[in-house]
């Protein structure tokens, strides 16, 4: 079954905690990307990554780092997190066809 | 400045009826267009695509439309039924790039029995 699997699921954490979100896709696609989505601001790009070892910043990057050292996995790393984190993260793959396949999120409390 | 704006946060409507859900787009650059569903708790689920060479697609009850003067495209459910209440995100692209999906903030669905 075709999958975009994140852990955890749902997380509360402290500031300054460091923290990663795994994201992890079955179907072998080159490209994948972070999302949060916060109430009255729809989904918002983190940072995406068109292949192994090729990253860039979306439209939200301040605070998160990622890596891409396998096709498969796209971990996203809040290095010290901070209440403004606080969200709803989707990580997603994409399909040759153009089209984004999401993970179920992962929701996010940093007290 | 927001390059996708869905500029009613949510819609009623009666079951049966048509739902009908609009999306603005700045960007002329954008020539790939999406629509996602979303429910409480669950990821979006792609839902139907246009490219820009077209100007309606169409897929069992839901029928996208793209007017590129206006740069304006609308989602249309018919008939509208209870489980289609959802919180709907139109998307765009540029796929000349690296085709980064740019969302607009959503629009909550109800759909009344």
């Amino acid at each position: 079954e075709a999958q975009v699997t994140q852990n955890p699921r749902y997380l509360i954490t402290v500031t300054g905690k460091k923290l990663t979100v795994t994201c992890s896709q079955n179907m072998n696609h080159e490209y994948m990307s972070w999302y949060r989505q916060d109430p009255g601001l729809g989904l918002r790009q983190i940072y995406y990554s068109m292949n192994v070892e090729v990253t860039d910043k979306g439209d939200v990057p301040e605070g998160y780092k990622v890596s891409r050292k396998e096709k498969r996995n796209f971990p996203l790393i809040l290095e010290s997190p901070s209440p403004n984190q606080t969200s709803l993260y989707f990580c997603a793959s994409r399909r040759p066809t153009g089209e984004l396949f999401f993970g179920e999120g992962s929701r996010l409390t940093v007290l | 400045d927001q390059q996708v704006k869905q500029n009613s946060p949510s819609l009623s409507v009666q079951e049966g009826r048509i739902s009908i859900l609009n999306c603005d787009y700045t960007n002329s650059m954008f020539d790939y267009f999406l629509w996602y569903k979303k429910y409480p708790a669950e990821g979006p689920t792609f839902l139907i695509s246009i490219s820009s060479i077209k100007d309606k697609n169409e897929d069992g009850r839901f029928t996208v439309f793209l007017n590129k003067s206006a740069k304006h495209l609308s989602l249309h459910i018919v008939p509208s039924q209870p489980g289609d209440s959802a919180v709907y995100f139109c998307a765009a692209a540029a796929r000349g790039s690296q085709g980064n999906l740019i969302f607009g903030k959503g629009t909550k669905l109800s759909v009344k029995p």
